[in-house]
């Protein structure tokens, strides 16, 4: 069965300031991953997806995110925080593109001025 | 990206009673429709998946006979909580994907369900 593990469930980060967020996976195959954003009361909106090809993916809003087989790891990052990135993130993994997608426990982003 | 709307937004009903939350893709045919739910601080758990016009395919652990789904048109897939208990107040979240397998899965802006 596919798993997502996200280990910081919260993380506080000054603007300007880089960011990651850690995600790592469990699935027997090739993995498609996702991360997505959800503002407070809010749906969720996709940053980002790895499905073959190139390994550091690039998203929206200046995110990024690098694959990496080896250490079943799927890490987003951002070099310059903005006060309006303050959201929870959530990692995902799917078993065939779109199909079915289970979700980390999400990182809740805090911004500090 | 396209648009998925969820209505309404937020929702209370007494125990007891049913309540349907829409979910609608305002610009494309959504051929398959997925159903969350998530609680508070946690993450979003797979309910059931709906392809229009078929049965839906619930998630080990959900009711179907709780949490009826209709998915009649390409537009508008419907989840009816039925004889609703305070344990389900959550949040649901659908989201819709075209046709093809590998096309995003936009997601609405969720539902939140409170039942008193």
């Amino acid at each position: 069965a596919q798993s997502v593990t996200q280990p910081d469930i919260h993380i506080t980060v000054s603007e300007g300031a880089s960011l990651e967020l850690r995600c790592n996976y469990s699935y027997g195959a090739t993995p498609y991953l996702f991360w997505y954003v959800q503002s407070p009361g809010q749906g969720l909106q996709l940053l980002l997806k790895y499905f073959s090809g190139d390994t550091l993916v690039q998203g929206i809003k200046g995110f990024e995110a690098e694959f990496k087989r080896s250490q079943s790891s799927f890490n987003l990052r951002k070099p310059s925080v903005h006060w309006s990135d303050a959201a929870e993130y959530f990692c995902a993994v799917g078993a065939r593109g779109y199909s079915t997608l289970t979700f980390g426990k999400g990182t809740m982003l805090l911004v500090s001025p | 990206g396209a648009v998925v709307s969820q209505h309404p937004s937020r929702v209370i009903c007494k125990s007891g009673t049913s309540v349907k939350i829409e979910c609608r893709s305002l610009d494309f045919q959504a051929t398959t429709m997925f159903w969350y739910r998530q609680f508070p601080k946690q993450s979003l758990m797979l309910m059931a998946t709906s392809n229009e016009g078929s049965k839906a395919t619930y998630e080990q652990g959900v009711e179907k006979d709780k949490f009826l789904i209709n998915h009649a048109s390409l537009t508008l897939s419907t989840l009816t909580v039925t004889s609703a208990h305070p344990e389900d107040s959550s949040f649901y979240i659908c989201s819709a994907r075209r046709q093809a397998l590998n096309t995003e899965a936009f997601f609405g802006q969720g539902t939140r369900l409170t039942v008193v």
